[in-house]
């Protein structure tokens, strides 16, 4: 397994189109994250999966944002009714199941340019 | 609130010198702090993580210690090298706006090793 990896590495989009991206996750991890990161900024929590449950959200996330993970394994994050404050870099993380390992492993992300 | 604070200023030292960053936290009560890198255009890469019990940690070249009574982490690169120049991350878990398991990142500092 060579990491974790997302798709599409960029993406631009008019605003007020809906837009997806896929994580998939390196294969013994239960745990994925994805994260928004900003020019200068560091990575922002957005939501949370354990397998296939989506266990937490930031309550700074918008209703437009959803994810899913529907078996446990890869993961999409839609965004609907892009605005040109989404433009961001999108990050999924993900990390093994057991209290011993909080490290996160990051994908590339996916660089999100809103016209 | 809870905040996380890195030095936004850019660290320019010479090779060959230590490197060292400092990361400051308030309201929190963590279990352990982790330190990343990031590349320009690229995700957070996992370095070390430091546990509330332990002062010091060391891997290689890198030394990171946790004082939870003055709630700071300072991370060390000794004998630096121009390859070390990128953007060092801290971070912690769990916050108000992002629940237990998510990590609450500051917002990097960069480091410039000029050979």
């Amino acid at each position: 397994d060579t990491g974790v990896s997302q798709d599409p590495r960029h993406k631009i989009t008019k605003r007020g189109q809906n837009v997806t991206f896929r994580c998939d996750p390196i294969s013994e991890h239960n745990r994925l994250y994805w994260y928004r990161q900003t020019l200068g900024q560091g990575p922002e929590f957005l939501t949370y999966f354990q397998n296939e449950a989506q266990l937490e959200k930031s309550r700074l996330l918008s209703d437009r944002f959803s994810a899913e993970r529907p078996k446990g394994s890869f993961s999409t994050l839609e965004i609907q009714r892009t605005e040109q404050g989404d433009s961001a870099m999108y990050l999924c993380a993900s990390s093994p199941k057991g209290q011993g390992h909080p490290e996160q492993y990051f994908g590339p992300g996916t660089r999100l340019t809103v016209t | 609130s809870q905040k996380i604070e890195q030095n936004s200023e850019a660290l320019n030292i010479q090779e060959g010198k230590t490197a060292t960053l400092t990361c400051n936290y308030t309201n929190y009560s963590p279990a352990y702090l982790q330190w990343y890198r990031q590349d320009p255009g690229r995700g957070p890469v996992f370095l070390l993580l430091i546990r509330e019990n332990e002062k010091e940690k060391r891997k290689e070249r890198l030394k990171v210690t946790f004082d939870t009574t003055l709630k700071q982490s300072l991370f060390h690169i000794t004998a630096s090298q121009p390859a070390d120049s990128a953007t060092y991350l801290c971070a912690l878990e769990g916050g108000m706006d992002t629940g237990r398991r998510a990590l609450t990142f500051g917002s990097g500092t960069r480091l410039q090793v000029q050979p």
